[in-house]
């Protein structure tokens, strides 16, 4: 059974507070990390697909790093909006595993004014 | 249709009910794959389509569930004999690679009483 874990599981913030996020997974048998963001009543929206060591993407405020030798990846949020209040999800795939997503149980960001 | 539907969004069933949850990909990807969100936790990976075929239906939690996606396209998730321990968010996504994002539908909220 593939652990994937994501810390904090739920973080209230203040509007214009930074904020990141923790996904950590199996170091070894890596293939892929993804980052989806949820937000309630609408479809998980892909972030990023990350697939190297030492990857970082950048999309506007959000970023994320990986680092596949030590199984964990950062996700960073910059200057947090309301827009941001959403559950962010990790998902790794496993390298001759098939190519099914293991997702962690998320994080919670709840962004306030 | 720019993205992934789902069909019913939510669905109440009594149990020992049959039900069927439809799932329309986004046109032309050929990899389409179930998961199941129950409360509190991440989305857990069902079965796995490429164009009709099933490639990986090692999640299916029972002989009760069933998926087919007969022509290539629309993919049906059945449910037999409904339990209450089956009542979750069940997620479809599409993608045009095994490893690239996936696209995910809005899900269907199934509640067994």
């Amino acid at each position: 059974i593939l652990n994937v874990e994501q810390s904090p599981q739920s973080l209230h913030v203040q509007e214009g507070d930074s904020t990141n996020f923790t996904c950590s997974f199996p170091s070894s048998n890596f293939y892929a990390l993804h980052w989806y963001r949820w937000e309630t009543a609408k479809s998980p929206e892909a972030l990023f697909v990350m697939t190297l060591n030492g990857d970082e993407k950048k999309k506007g405020r959000i970023s994320a790093t990986l680092n596949t030798k030590e199984g964990y990846s950062y996700l960073y949020i910059k200057g947090s909006q309301p827009e941001d209040s959403a559950t962010y999800l990790c998902a790794f795939i496993m390298a001759g595993g098939g190519n099914k997503l293991t997702f962690g149980t998320g994080t919670q960001l709840k962004v306030e004014l | 249709g720019a993205g992934v539907s789902q069909s019913p969004r939510y669905k109440v069933a009594k149990r020992g009910q049959d039900v069927a949850l439809r799932c329309d990909p986004i046109s032309g990807h050929v990899s389409l794959f179930w998961y199941q969100q129950a409360l509190g936790q991440g989305p857990e990976f069902l079965t796995y389509f490429q164009n009709e075929a099933q490639l990986d239906k090692s999640g299916l939690p029972s002989d009760r569930f069933f998926a087919e996606r007969p022509e290539g396209s629309v993919s049906t998730l059945k449910i037999q004999r409904t339990q209450q321990e089956d009542s979750a968010v069940y997620l479809c996504a599409s993608t045009t690679g095994a490893y690239n994002e996936q696209f995910f539908g809005p899900g269907t909220r199934l509640t067994v009483l």
